[in-house]
């Protein structure tokens, strides 16, 4: 069965810190890869998504970049954390070739920047 | 641009009412919908969707929804909810390049 792993869990930077969130899917190819960040009021927005190794689409402009090494896995970063980088990160995963099943999504990462 | 629109932010319901949450989209083509579920401290799951077919759709947990295309909702109903229903419920619609796009969420709280 397909699995989806996100680490660290929860995460504490002062600003001006780097960041490396973790996402690594298990159990399927080829997969759709996305990074959404969940702000309280504000829902779950869309930051990257990948539809291949190497291949990144970002949705809004900001101060993190994702990249994707090898094919199930996504990785979230930054040089130089804010304060307005805090909030809950979730990294998905869908099949390629459509969503009839939806997403699929991680246990997410509680990020603070302070 | 696809955009999703949840007007109630924080429900309030004693067990055993009935719940509707609203789910209106802004799409011009063909889009598919869902409903995710966020009880606390755990993954979103997703609770139903909707491709194609029979409007009223039915989920997991006696859940339901239905899609009504000259509205451009898909409002989310139950017909009793349980305690257990406590949690954020976010509607998602999807149009091109399977990107899905959230609503803001709307917090469901069911007191005993």
């Amino acid at each position: 069965s397909q699995t989806i792993h996100q680490w660290p869990a929860t995460l504490v930077q002062p600003v001006g810190s780097p960041l490396s969130l973790e996402c690594t899917v298990e159990g399927t190819s080829n997969p759709n890869l996305y990074w959404y960040r969940q702000a309280a009021g504000r829902g779950l927005q869309l930051l990257f998504y990948s539809v291949g190794i190497g291949q990144i689409s970002s949705e809004v402009p900001q101060n993190l970049s994702a990249s994707r090494p090898q094919d199930r896995q996504f990785i979230l970063s930054s040089k130089k954390l804010l304060l307005s980088d805090s909030g809950f990160y979730l990294c998905a995963w869908s099949v390629r070739a459509g969503i009839s099943h939806g997403y699929t999504f991680g246990s997410g990462t509680r990020l603070t920047v302070v | 641009a696809q955009s999703v629109s949840q007007h109630n932010h924080h429900v309030i319901l004693s067990e055993a009412a009935s719940l509707e949450l609203g789910c209106n989209y802004s799409y011009g083509g063909t889009v598919n919908l869902f409903w995710y579920v966020q009880y606390p401290g755990q993954h979103l799951q997703l609770l139903l969707k909707y491709f194609s077919g029979d409007p009223l759709v039915k989920g997991i947990k006696g859940f339901e929804a239905e899609f009504i295309k000259s509205k451009f909702s898909f409002n989310l109903r139950k017909p009793s909810v349980q305690w257990s229903d406590t949690a954020e419920y976010f509607c998602a619609v999807t149009g091109t390049a399977s990107k899905l796009t959230f609503g803001t969420g709307t917090r469901l709280q069911v007191t005993l």
